[in-house]
This record gives structure tokens, C-alpha cells and sequence, in this order.
């Protein structure tokens, strides 16, 4: 079974960098063809995906926001991290991570999000 | 303003069925065989009810379906449910530029 559960603050004040971690189980980001992405919705608005990385390291960002994100991985501890630099009250949201696969380019399973207020 | 077109909202009686459109290009929707449908209920995170157009995860329902038609997607849901009503997004991935886009979102209002 899968699972990811993210984290990070809740507050974060304006032009401060937001870090958010996500912790998975049941699968390995050193499996050929796995990923795990970023996905955030703000409140009463719509999804909108970030970022992804894949087992080989290959990243994917947001062509709209690429200058301000930065995706890792540490396959050992199962955990991938999401920096968002510079962020502004327009970046408060539920930030969620989400598995996928080469084999079908969407998201199967997703953690349970956090929600991040950009105020000062 | 998001990438891909989709109503704001539709509603329908239990046990009908009901049709979302999702728009895009052909840089994405059109361009490609991978548009999924994620449905969220009010606090939950999305689930994926559709994939690749139209496959669908197992345990997903078959009163879900999808389907596409150039640069236009569908979701079909049938036999409607009080349990269906939901927000209803599309996504899809574009090839060329090799990210994925989701579309505004659709509220399901089961009357």
C-alpha cells in the first residue's frame, strides 16, 4: 500500500523560503520509472501542479515558476523535499505530494496535504 | 487561469448520467493519450478516477468513464450517486514541454 504524508510550517511570512517534505511508503524512488510530484490548490481554487522528480533524478518544474522551486530526493530516508523561494500571500495553499509512474502519466496516490498561509 | 477549460459547475438527478468537458491544445489534451480525471471531496485530497484517457485504477467504479476527441476530453459518470458529488478536475501531460497541466475544476451538484 502507498503512502505519503506531507510536512512543513503552516506560516510562513512574505519573501521567506517554504520548505515541504514528503514522506512515502510502500515504493522506492530508486525503482525505475517511479516519481513523485507536487501538486497545490489554494483555498476554494483550483489544482495546480509544480514540480516532479523522477527515480533517475530527473526534475520537472512549472514553466511559471521554475526560478523559484527546487526539487530533491533522498531515497534512503523516502522523502522528497520542495523549496519554494521568495514566496508571496498568493502562494498560501494545501500543497499535496502524489506518486506516479512512466507507465501512466498521473497521479495514483496522493498524501492527505498541508496547508501553508503566506502572511506576515 | 487555468490551462485546460472545464464548466465551473453541473448538476443532474440521481441515476442520471452527466458529461464534464475538459479543453485544452493540441500541445497537451490533443497532443497525447494522457488525460486523467481526479475527483476531491470537500476537505480530501484528489483521487484518480481515470487514466490515459480512459482506463480506470482498479476499484474505480464503471459508471466512470473518459474518453477524448481532439483537443477535448470527457468524463462520463452514470446511474449518478449522492456519493458522486464532488469537484471534478482534468489533467494532462504535454509531451513536448514535459509538464502536466490540470484544468479549473468542476463542482457536481447531485440534485
Amino acid at each position: 500500500q502507498i503512502t505519503l504524508k506531507e510536512s512543513g510550517p503552516t506560516l510562513v511570512k512574505p519573501t521567506q523560503t517554504l520548505t515541504l517534505t514528503c514522506t512515502f511508503s510502500g515504493f522506492s524512488l530508486s525503482t525505475s520509472g517511479v516519481g513523485v510530484g507536487w501538486i497545490r490548490q489554494p483555498p476554494g481554487g483550483a489544482l495546480e501542479w509544480l514540480a516532479l522528480i523522477y527515480w533517475d533524478d530527473d526534475k520537472r518544474y512549472s514553466p511559471s515558476l521554475k526560478s523559484r522551486l527546487t526539487i530533491t530526493k533522498d531515497t534512503s530516508k523516502n522523502q522528497v523535499v520542495l523549496s519554494m523561494t521568495n514566496v508571496d500571500p498568493v502562494d498560501t495553499a494545501t500543497y499535496y505530494c502524489a506518486h506516479t509512474t512512466l507507465l501512466w502519466f498521473s497521479f495514483d496516490s496522493w498524501g492527505q496535504g498541508t496547508l501553508v498561509t503566506v502572511s506576515s | 487561469q487555468s490551462a485546460l477549460t472545464q464548466p465551473a459547475s453541473v448538476s443532474e438527478s440521481p441515476g442520471q448520467s452527466i458529461i464534464i468537458s475538459c479543453t485544452g491544445t493540441s500541445s497537451d489534451v490533443g497532443g497525447n493519450d494522457y488525460v486523467s480525471w481526479y475527483q476531491q471531496h470537500p476537505g480530501k485530497a484528489p483521487k484518480l478516477m481515470i487514466y490515459d484517457v480512459s482506463k480506470r485504477p482498479s476499484g474505480v467504479s464503471n459508471r466512470f468513464s473518459g474518453s477524448k476527441s481532439d483537443n477535448t476530453a470527457s468524463l462520463t459518470i452514470s446511474g449518478l450517486q449522492a456519493e458522486d458529488e464532488a469537484d471534478y478536475y482534468c489533467s494532462s501531460y504535454t509531451i513536448s514541454r514535459t509538464f502536466w497541466v490540470f484544468g479549473g475544476g468542476t463542482k457536481l451538484t447531485v440534485l
